[in-house]
């Protein structure tokens, strides 16, 4: 069975500072691993996806992320936060099942 | 290009009621469906999914039920709507046949109160 861990459901950086959200996964095959973005009240939509290319992957609104396989994880990082990447991220996992599978989500707050 | 619709956008509705939420997709074939639902601080739940007409997967024993009636529409429904009913309803779809490496696209969502 796949699963997905998300570390902190509330995550706070100052406006210009480093985000790092982090996205840990267990599956028995290798798995496909996607980041989503979701503003108040909305859908969700993709920032990125991992499908087994290449192990760093570069998503919209200049956000990334690094599938670990030695530390089963896919953290996403941005360099710089702004104002307007304050909203919910969901980790989730996929291995061919037609399932997605999520993580709980964590909140970004971005302090002016 | 391809979209999904999903209505209502919110929805009040007494305990005890029915339920019934659409979801469509345009502009590809035979996807493959689903319904989320999302509760704070819990994620996102799977709840039905489906892979052709008529064929609906249940994850979640529950008070809700989905049915595929055409290839691009899927329906979630209730007879009698419990408190615990209440949420935040999400319909997504994904290509099928081509492995899962690709991503699941999804409606705006639906707030489902239940009072």
């Amino acid at each position: 069975a796949q699963s997905v861990t998300q570390l902190g459901s509330h995550v706070s950086v100052s406006e210009g500072a480093l985000v790092l959200l982090r996205c840990n996964y267990s599956s028995s095959v290798p798995p496909y691993l996607f980041w989503y973005v979701q503003y108040p009240n909305q859908g969700l939509q993709l920032l990125l996806k991992y499908t087994s290319a290449a192990t760093l992957v570069k998503g919209i609104n200049g956000f990334e992320a690094e599938f670990k396989k030695s530390e089963t994880s896919f953290h996403l990082t941005k360099p710089s936060a702004h104002m307007s990447d304050a909203a919910e991220y969901f980790c989730a996992v996929s291995s061919g099942t037609y399932k997605y599978i999520f993580g709980t989500g964590t909140r970004l707050k971005v302090l002016a | 290009s391809q979209t999904i619709h999903q209505w209502p956008a919110t929805l009040v509705q007494p305990v005890g009621s029915p339920l019934s939420l659409e979801c469509t997709v345009e502009g590809t074939s035979n996807p493959n469906l689903y319904w989320y639902r999302q509760a704070a601080g819990r994620g996102l739940q799977l709840l039905f999914y489906s892979v052709g007409i008529g064929q609906i997967s249940s994850e979640v024993p529950q008070n809700l039920s989905a049915s595929r009636p055409q290839d691009r529409q899927f329906i979630l429904s209730s007879k009698k709507l419990l408190l615990s009913d209440s949420g935040f309803y999400l319909c997504a779809w994904s290509e099928a046949g081509i492995g899962m490496n690709t991503e699941a696209f999804f409606g705006q969502g639906t707030r489902l109160t239940v009072v």
